[in-house]
């Protein structure tokens, strides 16, 4: 079974704190994937990375980074935390094997709440 | 611009009977059509998917059809049960674009 691990479930941080996501997925995956989920608003892509030190942006990359420094391990950064950053962090990974392609795995997420 | 719909936040339904979830896509690129069920505190697990290819694509109590010149899927369990109560995203993708639906939590009441 594909495992997705997020290190932390939740995590409350302050306002202009940096904060370090951590994802790590151990089926040799290419693609990495950083959603956050809100209510009304689905899932929605904030960065991803095709292979090792790659990083393409998403939809709503504002106000954070990415590191992919190992195959395994994608790492989620903000900078400097706002409250509207609150939100539910979803972590993919995804082969590029052609039948499987569109199908990602999903970590269980990290609940952030920035005060 | 949220390019795949779930137009019906929450469905109730007494087990043993139909859940019928609807989703809406407006980009005509899309080519793969997937679903995703989500309970609380664990991430989404994939349930079944589509090809633009086909119309239905049947796994078990879960079905899926596809209208392509509706732009329109829909995702069939039968029959109901009480462990399907979930948040389910339907999710569309083109080449290495794939974009999610903002979700329907699927109550089964016993």
């Amino acid at each position: 079974d594909v495992k997705v691990t997020q290190s932390s479930r939740y995590l409350v941080k302050r306002t202009g704190e940096k904060v370090f996501l951590e994802c790590v997925q151990d089926m040799d995956h290419e693609n990495m994937f950083w959603y956050r989920q809100d209510p009304g608003l689905g899932l929605r892509l904030i960065y991803f990375s095709y292979d090792v030190k790659m990083k393409e942006k998403g939809d709503i990359p504002e106000g954070y980074s990415v590191s992919r420094e190992k195959k395994e391990r994608f790492s989620l950064i903000l900078e400097s935390a706002s409250t509207n950053q609150t939100s539910m962090y979803l972590c993919a990974s995804r082969t590029t094997g052609t039948l499987a392609k569109n199908i990602q795995y999903f970590g269980a997420g990290t609940r952030l709440s920035v005060l | 611009d949220q390019q795949v719909k779930q137009n019906s936040p929450s469905l109730s339904v007494q087990e043993g009977r139909i859940s019928i979830l609807n989703c809406d896509y407006t980009n005509s690129m899309f080519d793969y059509f997937l679903w995703y069920k989500k309970y609380p505190a664990e991430g989404p697990t994939f349930l079944i998917s589509i090809s633009s290819i086909k119309d239905k694509n049947e796994d078990g109590r879960f079905t899926v059809f596809l209208n392509k010149s509706a732009k329109h899927l829909s995702l069939h369990i039968v029959p109901s049960q009480p462990g399907d109560s979930a948040v389910y995203f339907c999710a569309a993708s083109a080449d290495n674009d794939m974009r999610f639906g903002a979700g329907t939590r699927l109550t089964v009441k016993p």
